[in-house]
């Protein structure tokens, strides 16, 4: 089955730069989304087919992917950002894989 | 605006099937652009997703957990329900319902979750 790995931990300092990678096997050739999830909240998507922003997400949010590996980038990184994301991408041998989730820390 | 709301008995005993509804509003759960499916996370784990349901009637579950699993509709009602027979504490976990969309491949709306726990 397919499978997609995260760092467990990202750290970063407010107004800095995020970035939460997501390795799979030729994950580049996939569509790739992001989901932000606050403790006590339901998930939320912020990117997806790799890149793009749905309605509402702020701007400071974008993604890529390319080869094994996807990237979320937070730029100018706000306390609210702190949270847990996930990448998820599909497989024709699973339709919906998660990553195992990144918790950000803004600190 | 497109509402999900999901729905359980909270408690469920060893062995004992659990069952979770998903009420849909403010749009069709026959729309051919979406499909639907069942997501959860156990206390400290990740998302894991254990099933979809889409417009054809096609469903696909987790490989581990595909015995165990019934996900169906009821189109009258603008509902899917959920099924995990002979739960274990395992099983313990938040229950998430959400729409997928069938372009993207990704789950656009969620519900707020279900927390079940399964205890004697």
């Amino acid at each position: 089955s397919y499978e997609l790995s995260q760092p467990s931990s990202v750290s970063v300092s407010p107004g800095q730069t995020a970035d939460i990678s997501c390795a799979g096997d030729k994950l580049g050739d996939k569509f790739t989304s992001w989901y932000q999830h606050r403790p006590g909240q339901s998930p939320v998507l912020v990117i997806y087919q790799d890149s793009k922003r749905p309605s509402g997400v702020p701007e400071r949010f974008s993604g890529s992917n390319s080869g094994n590996t996807a990237t979320l980038t937070i730029s100018g990184t706000q306390a609210m950002d702190e949270a847990d994301y996930y990448c998820q991408a599909w497989d024709t041998s699973t339709p919906v894989v998660f990553g195992g989730g990144t918790k950000l820390t803004v600190l | 605006q497109l509402l999900l709301q999901d729905s359980g008995p909270g408690l469920v005993k060893p062995s004992e099937t659990l069952s979770l509804n998903c009420s849909v509003s403010g749009g069709s759960i026959s729309h051919k652009s979406y499909y639907w499916g069942w997501i959860r996370q156990s206390p400290g784990k990740g998302l894991e997703w254990i099933g979809s349901l889409y417009s054809s009637g096609n469903t696909y579950y987790k490989s581990s957990l595909k015995s165990r699993v019934t996900i169906s509709v009821d189109t009258s009602k603008n509902h899917f329900s959920l099924r995990l027979s002979s739960v274990t504490a395992a099983d313990t976990a938040v229950y998430y319902c959400a729409r997928g969309v069938m372009v993207t491949r990704n789950f656009d709306s969620w519900g707020q979750g279900s927390l079940a726990t399964v205890s004697s």
